[in-house]
């Protein structure tokens, strides 16, 4: 089926470990991120792409890693996990306008659950 | 610093109304205005986009209306349904990365 696809959809994991979030788009669209959404901050930016192989910070970049070796495909890494990043995380794709405008719908996938004990 | 505001937090509304719910941003510049809905456990689903040179945009039973001029944006549901009852966000897009989205309205349509 056409769409973001993120796996899994519920993760536990303890302190210390790494973790990878996996995230797969069907449309080919160049911009994708990653978001957490917690009670009291709403959503917030992590990282985001603008192509294969061009990644950038958002606002909370700090324990986290993305790559994109392939356009359909940005997984995020949390490299030695920790309590505070217990949250839900979205990935998010929109297209790139071919006039510069911008003007392409954001679309989520359905989100990971991750819990660090 | 571009900032979205929704009120009311929370609505709830017998079947069959009408209601409008409203997003404020505070700075102008933005490409375009984008309406979420989501259900609990959910991700995000886009509802409309309203670009920034556009005064509203309509699907089905929603409208949206956008004036950048006072920065406000508001949605319209028309005959609401029980089906209806979801949190809605707006977002606006200030860059070709950056949305600054809104806390969002949890609104319950009653039976």
């Amino acid at each position: 089926d056409a769409g973001i696809t993120q796996s899994p959809r519920y993760k536990i994991t303890e302190t210390g470990r790494q973790v990878t979030l996996m995230c797969h788009q069907t449309w080919s669209h160049s911009y994708m991120f990653w978001y957490r959404q917690d009670l009291g901050h709403g959503l917030r930016l992590i990282y985001y792409s603008a192509a294969a192989d061009i990644t950038d910070k958002g606002e909370v970049p700090d324990g986290y890693v993305v790559s994109r070796s392939k356009t359909e495909n940005f997984p995020l890494t949390l490299e030695s996990a920790t309590r505070s990043q217990t949250s839900v995380y979205f990935c998010a794709s929109s297209d790139r306008s071919a006039d510069g405008s911008e003007n392409s719908p954001l679309h989520f996938g359905n989100g990971t659950r991750l819990t660090v004990t | 610093k571009q900032e979205v505001t929704q009120i009311p937090a929370a609505l709830s509304v017998p079947e069959g109304e009408n209601l409008v719910l409203n997003c404020s941003f505070t700075d102008s510049a933005i490409y375009n205005l984008q309406w979420f809905r989501q259900d609990p456990g959910k991700g995000l689903t886009s509802l409309l986009l309203i670009q920034s040179s556009q005064r509203e945009q309509t699907s089905g039973r929603l409208n949206a209306s956008l004036d950048k001029s006072s920065g406000r944006s508001t949605l319209y549901i028309a005959a609401s349904q029980p089906g209806d009852s979801a949190t809605y966000l707006c977002a606006g897009r200030v860059s070709s990365y950056k949305l600054i989205f809104g806390s969002g309205t949890r609104l319950l349509v009653r039976p």
